[in-house]
């Protein structure tokens, strides 16, 4: 079984440019949760999709949104990019269920903002 | 690869010594934990879980001991190997969804 795919790997954006990312889910995942990685912050919750709806958004600006697709593949999508923004973008799934069932993370896309 | 923190504790161990790896979670509340290993330019790979109603749980050459009354976590590695080398997370999940806070890592570092 395939696992959790990210495009791209490799980012390179300039201040106030704007970026989308992709994730596509394991199959039969339903739930995809993007994570922001950074060494000052480490690894930071953003939002989590579950059936096209977000179920669950972490304390980032409005700047970083997303949405998901009825194959449940997700796209993050951030807005007037600042320095700050230079980070590794994790996306995990897990199939449907309560607490328990382990998320499986993606290799994640390094953005690098100048 | 991806640096994952430039100024993590770091924990050395001989090849073939066991390893224990600490951390403190901050939720009371929190009823399911996590342990993830992040290789160089990889995700996180989940090691191992436990919840709240217990604290115990052996897997394979691991075992995570929790201690809610301090609000501990701790990995243990028996027998590391240098394949174990790399940065490990702790997370804990308090809500309903998905949402894992993640502790700032811990580099582990085998020597052969």
């Amino acid at each position: 079984k395939a696992g959790v795919t990210q495009t791209p790997r490799y980012l390179i954006k300039t201040r106030g440019q704007q970026v989308t990312l992709s994730c596509s889910p394991i199959s039969g995942h339903r739930s995809v949760s993007w994570y922001q990685q950074t060494p000052g912050q480490g690894l930071q919750f953003l939002f989590e999709y579950f059936s096209e709806t977000q179920r669950n958004k972490g304390n980032f600006p409005g700047r970083f949104s997303g949405r998901q697709f009825s194959n449940s593949r997700s796209e993050m999508n951030v807005s007037t990019l600042e320095l700050g923004d230079s980070a590794l973008y994790l996306c995990a799934s897990r199939y449907p269920g309560p607490p328990g069932n382990e998320q499986f993370f993606g290799p994640g896309t390094r953005l690098t903002v100048l | 690869g991806e640096s994952v923190g430039l100024h993590l504790p770091t924990l050395s161990v001989q090849e073939g010594d066991n390893s224990i790896i600490n951390c403190a979670y901050s939720n009371s509340a929190s009823d399911y934990f996590i342990w993830y290993k992040q290789e160089s330019g990889k995700g996180p790979q989940f090691i191992i879980d436990i919840r709240s109603n217990m604290d115990k749980r052996q897997g394979q050459r691991v075992t995570v001991l929790l201690n809610k009354t301090v609000k501990h976590l701790s990995l243990q590695i028996a027998a590391t190997q240098p394949g174990d080398s790399a940065v490990y997370f702790c997370a804990e999940n308090n809500n309903a969804g998905n949402m894992l806070t993640f502790g700032g890592g811990t580099r582990l570092m085998v020597k052969p």
